[in-house]
């Protein structure tokens, strides 16, 4: 079956870059998202990205995506103490009814100011 | 208001009661899902409804049912809560133009078996 896998954990000092990485399994993949959990409080969509995309800006985030390798990247400039959160990789096929989407473990930010 | 609103927030109960946890949406979206989340594990679907008619099993769906009382609401019941079901739960909407530009969430149930 499919698979997204994330490291568990990742520690940034203030202002520096973040990079989260991912990686999945199912080549029919066509839409591809991350997530962002703070603490106490449900999943939120940050962004998404189209497979036939390599890679999509959006304030401070960049998302790469390496549809070779199967390789989904989250970048986060300028790393906030707000930034702390678990970020959650993942991926659906365009299987045209529904959408099944498989999530990653997730990835704990740790911001150390 | 909240889109998706979950009810309880907390639960604490015991080994073999029945409990049933509560979501409503007012995105208008027909399809509602149900996830549990575990440390190290990620989310897992339990339970996904296309729309009223429509209820299927997901990934991890044994000791639970779920019931799509309207489009807007979509419950899931623990018929003999175990230990082993202390979780957080999830429940996530999606439909409509958006319905391929991810999961609208609630903030999540978090309940304790004892």
């Amino acid at each position: 079956g499919e698979d997204v896998e994330q490291s568990l954990f990742l520690s940034v000092r203030e202002g520096d870059s973040s990079v989260i990485n991912c990686t999945y399994t199912d080549s029919s993949s066509t839409y591809l998202y991350w997530y962002k959990q703070e603490p106490g409080a449900g999943l939120q969509l940050l962004t998404y990205i189209f497979s036939n995309m390599d890679m999509k800006q959006d304030q401070r985030l960049t998302v790469l995506l390496n549809k070779k390798d199967k390789h989904l990247s989250l970048r986060i400039a300028d790393t906030q103490t707000g930034d702390s959160a678990i970020y959650f990789c993942a991926e659906s096929p365009n299987s045209g009814g529904y959408q099944k989407v498989t999530f990653g473990t997730g990835t704990k930010l740790q911001v150390i100011p | 208001d909240a889109d998706v609103t979950q009810t309880p927030r907390n639960r604490i109960t015991k080994t073999g009661k029945r409990i049933m946890l509560e979501c409503s949406q007012t995105k208008g979206h027909d399809r509602m899902y149900w996830y549990r989340q575990d440390p190290g594990l990620g989310l897992r679907l339990i339970y996904y409804s296309f729309d009223v008619k429509d209820i299927n099993k997901g990934e991890i769906s044994d000791g639970y049912s779920v019931s799509r009382q309207a489009q807007a609401k979509f419950s899931l019941s623990l018929e003999s809560a175990i230990p082993n079901q202390t979780a957080l739960y999830f429940c996530a909407t999606s439909g409509g133009a958006e319905r391929n530009y991810g999961y609208t969430f609630g903030s999540g149930t978090r309940l304790t078996v004892v």
